[in-house]
């Protein structure tokens, strides 16, 4: 079965730097997340999106922005990264909403220098 | 918001035995509580899910307790095999805060 898709795998970045992160949701998933999950730490919740929507929003930075597009793919895009930025970023989709069962991508692993 | 404790952080068993993991959660309007097992390099792995209507779910040697009044919830695994080694998470979604809060993990080692 297709599975939520992440790119890229992983990522390098100097500080000051930007980054963009995409996520593919399983096909017919309305419902977009992203989660940032620091070393030896659980996922904390950052954005999500339901129908191309921003419908909550978590301890995101203001340097950190997102959108989901018409295809459903979203995108983090991140700004003046520091090095506290560095972190496995996860994507997960649902469908039908967020009370619904969230699938985890693979992850992007950020590494800023 | 909502807060999820997590217990044990760190769990040994020997192959064949049984390991339980407990939650507790703090928002009585939580509704659905997800359990997930991530393995090194991977992303969270969705194992088994409970919602506020039932009190026990079962899929083969994975099972989900919930206690509404106790506010907390339970994950057993039966018959644990070295391939069960892994992180699990459990988390609470409620309605209100709109959104997946997650325990700190257990980290599960079984031992063959």
């Amino acid at each position: 079965a297709a599975g939520v898709i992440q790119s890229p795998r992983h990522l390098i970045k100097e500080k000051r730097e930007t980054a963009t992160l995409k996520c593919y949701p399983i096909p017919r998933h309305d419902t977009v997340y992203w989660y940032q999950q620091g070393p030896g730490q659980d996922p904390q919740f950052l954005i999500s999106f339901y129908e191309k929507m921003q419908s909550d929003k978590g301890s995101i930075p203001d340097r950190f922005s997102a959108q989901q597009f018409s295809d459903y793919h979203s995108e983090l895009n991140m700004s003046s990264l520091e090095l506290g930025d560095s972190a496995l970023y996860f994507c997960a989709s649902s469908s039908g909403g967020l009370i619904n069962e969230q699938f985890f991508g693979p992850g992007t692993r950020l590494t800023v220098l | 918001g909502e807060n999820v404790e997590q217990h044990p952080s760190t769990l040994s068993v020997q192959e064949g035995d049984s390991a339980v993991i407990k939650c507790t959660y703090s928002d009585s309007a939580s509704n659905y509580f997800p359990w997930y097992k991530q393995e090194l390099g991977k992303g969270p792995q969705l194992i088994i899910d409970i919602r506020s209507n039932v009190g026990e779910k079962k899929d083969q040697r994975i099972a989900v307790t919930l206690n509404k009044t106790a506010k907390h919830f339970s994950l057993h695994i039966t018959e644990t095999q070295p391939e069960d080694s892994a992180v699990y998470f459990c988390a609470a979604y409620s309605e209100y805060g709109n959104k997946l809060v997650f325990g700190a993990g257990t980290i599960l080692r079984v031992k063959s």
